[in-house]
C-alpha cells in the first residue's frame, strides 16, 4: 500500500500568503525528492535532500527533510500565481514512493 | 535536455484489448519507469527497469507487463485491458542504474488512456 502520505490534498491561499504540504514516510527514506506539476503538464523535479536534518532554499521555497528521515515538508513564502500546481513529494526506500499530492490554487 | 517521448497524448481503447504504451528517451538514461496517475492517490508506481531486459515491479503490477529491449525504449503492456486501468500513464527516465536509484527522474508528457 502506499508508503508516502502528503497532506493536505488541497490547498487555497490568497496570493501573498503562505503556502506548506507534509510529506510522511511509515519507513526511513534514504531520500526525498520534490516536483512540481503544473496543471496540464508532467512533473518537473525540484530539489532531493539526502541527509537527516538537511534544509535547502530555492528562492522563495523551503525544503526540509526530518531528523529521523521519516517526513519531509515544503514551504512557499509569499506565494504567487506562478506557484499553482499540484506539488509531490517522492521518497526512496527499495523504491520510489511518490506521495499523493498536494494541489495549490492561488487566488489572485 | 532530456526528452522523454510517449506515444500517444490521447489513446481510447476496448475492454479486453491488449494495449501497448510506448516511451523513448534520448539521455542513454539506465533507469527507465512506468507510473499512473489517478486523483487522490498520486503517481503510483507499475513498472521499473534497470538496464536493458532487466525489470522489476513496482507497487500495482497487476494487469501490466514491460519490455525493455533497448535501453532508449520501455514499453508498458496491458495485457487485456479493463475498465479500471483507464488513468493516466506517465513515463520517466533516470541516470544510475540500480546502484544509484537516487538520481532526478524525467518525465514524459503522459498518455491518457480510455477504457470502454
Amino acid at each position: 500500500g502506499q508508503q508516502v502520505m502528503q497532506i493536505p490534498q488541497y490547498q487555497h491561499v490568497q496570493e501573498g500568503e503562505d503556502f506548506t504540504t507534509y510529506c510522511n514516510s511509515s519507513t526511513t527514506l534514504s531520500n526525498i525528492q520534490w516536483y512540481k506539476q503544473r496543471p496540464g503538464g508532467h512533473p518537473v523535479f525540484l530539489i532531493q535532500l539526502v541527509k537527516s536534518g538537511e534544509v535547502k532554499k530555492q528562492k522563495r521555497l523551503t525544503f526540509q527533510f526530518g531528523e529521523a528521515k521519516k517526513n519531509s515538508s515544503l514551504h512557499i513564502t509569499a506565494t504567487q500565481t506562478t506557484d499553482v500546481g499540484t506539488y509531490f513529494c517522492a521518497g526512496l526506500s527499495n523504491q520510489f514512493y511518490f506521495g499523493t499530492g498536494t494541489s495549490l490554487t492561488v487566488i489572485p | 535536455d532530456v526528452k522523454v517521448t510517449q506515444s500517444s497524448r490521447y489513446l481510447v481503447k476496448r475492454t479486453g484489448e491488449k494495449v501497448f504504451l510506448e516511451c523513448v528517451q534520448d539521455m542513454d538514461h539506465e533507469n527507465m519507469f512506468w507510473y499512473r496517475q489517478d486523483p487522490g492517490l498520486g503517481l503510483r508506481l507499475i513498472y521499473f527497469s534497470y538496464d536493458v531486459k532487466m525489470k522489476e515491479k513496482g507497487d500495482i503490477p497487476e494487469g501490466y507487463s514491460v519490455s525493455r529491449e533497448k535501453k532508449e525504449r520501455f514499453s508498458l503492456i496491458l495485457e487485456s485491458a479493463s475498465t479500471n486501468q483507464t488513468s493516466m500513464y506517465l513515463c520517466a527516465s533516470s541516470l544510475g542504474g540500480l546502484k544509484d536509484s537516487n538520481q532526478p527522474q524525467h518525465f514524459g508528457d503522459g498518455t491518457r488512456l480510455s477504457i470502454l
